[in-house]
C-alpha cells in the first residue's frame, strides 16, 4: 500500500513565524498535493506538484508556497503564518487509482 | 452552481440500517468517482473507486455512478458503529486532472 506520510500531527505556532510542512510518500509517484480543510468548507486545493521542482497553484495560493526537490517529498511552506491560516492540512499523492492522503496536521496559529 | 455537491448532514441512523449517501455534479465529463471515508481528526480513506456508469460491490459497501442523471451514491448494509466517518465524493475527467471533491457527508451509527 502507498504511505503518505506527514511529519506532524499537531503544530502551534506564533503569528509571523515561517512555518514547514512537510510530506513523504513511497510510491515514486509524481503527482502530490496540498489541501487545507475547513469546517463547512470542505477539502480546497492549496499547491500541487507533477514533478520535481514543478509546482502549480491550487485554488487557494495566497500566503503559501511549497518545494518539491526530491520526488518522494513535497513541503508547503507559510511564509509568515498568520491566525486564518489555522487549519487540517492534508497532503495526497496521486496514482491511476486515485489519492492516498496522510493522516494531516493540525495547525493552530496564535 | 458547485460543481459537486453533496448534503452536508448530519445523517444519524440506528446499527443495522441500510445507509444511502449521495452526490450529484454538473460536469458530464467526470469519469472517474471515488468514494473517501474520514474518521475525526484523520485523513480521508479511500473506500470504492469506479471507473465510468454502473454498480461495484466490496463487502456492506455498494457505489452506484449513474451518468445520464449525473449521480453517484454510496450505499452501507448493516450499517455499524465504527462507519461512523465523514463520507466524501470525489471525481476527475482524467487522470491528469485534478480530483473535485465533494464537501463530505457526516454519518452517525447509533448503537
Amino acid at each position: 500500500d502507498v504511505k503518505v506520510t506527514q511529519s506532524s500531527r499537531y503544530l502551534v505556532k506564533r503569528t509571523g513565524e515561517k512555518v514547514f510542512l512537510e510530506c513523504v510518500q513511497d510510491m515514486d509517484h509524481e503527482n502530490m498535493f496540498w489541501y487545507r480543510q475547513d469546517p463547512g468548507l470542505g477539502l480546497r486545493l492549496i499547491y500541487f506538484s507533477y514533478d520535481v521542482k514543478m509546482k502549480e497553484k491550487g485554488d487557494i495560493p495566497e500566503g503559501y508556497s511549497v518545494s518539491r526537490e526530491k520526488k518522494e517529498r513535497f513541503s508547503l511552506i507559510l511564509e509568515s503564518a498568520s491566525t486564518n491560516q489555522t487549519s487540517m492540512y492534508l497532503c495526497a499523492s496521486k496514482s491511476s487509482g486515485g489519492y492516498t492522503f496522510g493522516s494531516g496536521t493540525r495547525l493552530t496559529v496564535v | 452552481q458547485k460543481e459537486v455537491e453533496q448534503d452536508p448532514g448530519p445523517l444519524s441512523v440506528p446499527e443495522g440500517a441500510i445507509v444511502s449517501l449521495n452526490c450529484t455534479y454538473s460536469n458530464s465529463a467526470f469519469q472517474y468517482f471515488m468514494w473517501y471515508r474520514q474518521y475525526s481528526r484523520k485523513g480521508p480513506e479511500l473506500l470504492m473507486y469506479t471507473y465510468s456508469s454502473g454498480n461495484k460491490e466490496d463487502g456492506r459497501f455498494t457505489a452506484q455512478v449513474d451518468k445520464s442523471s449525473k449521480y453517484i451514491s454510496l450505499f452501507i448494509r448493516d450499517s455499524q458503529p465504527s462507519d461512523s466517518a465523514t463520507y466524501l465524493c470525489a471525481m476527475w475527467k482524467t487522470s491528469y486532472d485534478k480530483v473535485i471533491f465533494g464537501p463530505g457527508t457526516s454519518l452517525s451509527v447509533i448503537p
